[in-house]
Parts: structure tokens; C-alpha cells; sequence
């Protein structure tokens, strides 16, 4: 299996802050990275794939970067509706798997 | 818009069959290539591919849970469900159904809104 690694683990910002978290895979897995936003009680919402497009309806202050086994997700300004756990996801190969995840909160 | 929504018990008693329903809403199932994947989140665990079943009829599992698992799909009633037999407290999760249609079979763009389940006597 291929493994996901987040860093960090949780991080505290303000509103307006440059966030980012990266993500590390275990093996070259291309460009196949989703990223996900989930909000408790809630599942999972697609952000990103193909490590760098923005899924349709997502706002253009979330992106994301990278390939091979490096990846980066930013938000270049965070709001208020953005403090949450942030997954990513590879898909290059079977099984799909996600990493630990990195929640945002408060400072 | 596409809607899923899972069904199913949400109590299972150790080593019985836990089994679950999506029901797909705002979309044929069979309307294009599908991709329909069972995913399962607990704090142990985090977030658990089982496994999909996509438009060539043809299921992939987690290796992890391949002895145990079955999705099946029902186009005619526009669901597709799981079973995992054999269950014991690890399987206690929060399951959710995801899908996509005429996409990578890992982009999860449409999910349900989970169904906890909870394996105890």
C-alpha cells in the first residue's frame, strides 16, 4: 500500500492567515493527489485532484501544488468557514489511501 | 443534483454480517462510466478505502478486507450496497458510499452523509 504522510498534525491560524500542510507519499504516485476538507459530523468534501485542479465551486484561495511523492495544499487567506481536518488521497494505485489528516483551528 | 444516502443498521452484533445500502439520487447509476466506492472512517483508522464497484461490473477491495467484503450494485432501484461478514469491534466506523461518474475511480466527488455503525453484543 502506498502511505500518506501529513505534516503538521493540527496547526492554530487567524483569519486571514497563508496556511499550508504537506503531504508525502511512500512511493512516486504522479500527480494522483486529492485534497479534502471535512467538517465534524460531516464527510469529506473534494478540494482538489490531480494534485492541482480546484474541483468546480471551490474557491480559488484553496491550490495546490506538487507530484511524485511531495505534495502541497495551500489556503492563500483563510476564513472563517475554512477551520476544519484537511485529508489528502492518492489514487495512482490500488488501494486508494488517505493521510492522517491535519486539523485547523483557532489560534 | 446527485444525492447519496446510506441505509442500513447501525448496531451489529460480533461476528455477523454488516450490511449497507446506498441509494443514489439526481443521476442514473448507469448514465455513464460509474465508480461507486464504500469508504469507512474511525478514529483507530482515519479514512478506509473497502472498496468500489465501477461500470464494467467488476469489484476492486482493500486487500486488508477483500475476504470479508462484497459491493454489489442494483441499477434497476439505482442503489449499490456493501457486506462485510465476520465483524468484530474493529469494524466499528462511520461508512459512507461514494461515487463519480466519467472520472478516475478515486476522485470521491459525490458522498453520503454517513452511517455510523457500531459492532457490540
Amino acid at each position: 500500500d502506498t502511505q500518506m504522510t501529513q505534516s503538521p498534525s493540527s496547526l492554530s491560524a487567524s483569519v486571514g492567515d497563508r496556511v499550508t500542510i504537506t503531504c508525502q507519499a511512500s512511493q512516486d504516485i504522479y500527480i494522483y493527489v486529492s485534497w479534502f476538507q471535512q467538517k465534524p459530523g460531516k464527510a469529506p468534501k473534494l478540494l482538489i485532484y490531480d494534485a492541482s485542479n480546484l474541483e468546480r465551486g471551490v474557491p480559488a484561495r484553496f491550490s495546490g501544488s506538487g507530484s511524485g511523492t511531495d505534495f502541497r495544499f495551500t489556503i492563500s487567506s483563510l476564513q472563517p468557514e475554512d477551520f476544519a481536518t484537511y485529508y489528502c488521497q492518492q489514487y495512482d494505485n490500488l488501494p486508494f489511501t488517505f493521510g492522517p489528516g491535519t486539523q485547523v483551528d483557532f489560534k | 443534483q446527485v444525492q447519496l444516502q446510506e441505509s442500513g443498521p447501525g448496531l451489529v452484533k460480533p461476528s455477523q454480517t454488516l450490511s449497507l445500502t446506498c441509494t443514489v439520487s439526481g443521476r442514473s447509476i448507469s448514465s455513464g462510466d460509474y465508480y461507486l466506492s464504500w469508504i469507512r472512517q474511525n478514529p483507530e483508522k482515519g479514512l478506509e478505502w473497502i472498496g468500489y464497484i465501477y461500470y464494467t461490473g467488476r469489484a476492486d477491495y482493500n486487500p486488508s478486507l477483500q475476504s470479508r467484503t462484497a459491493i454489489s450494485v442494483d441499477t434497476s432501484k439505482n442503489q449499490f450496497s456493501l457486506k462485510l461478514t465476520s465483524v468484530t469491534a474493529a469494524d466499528t466506523a462511520v461508512y459512507y458510499c461514494a461515487g463519480n461518474w466519467n472520472r478516475h475511480g478515486g476522485n470521491f466527488d459525490y458522498w453520503g452523509q454517513g452511517a455510523p455503525v457500531t459492532v457490540s453484543s
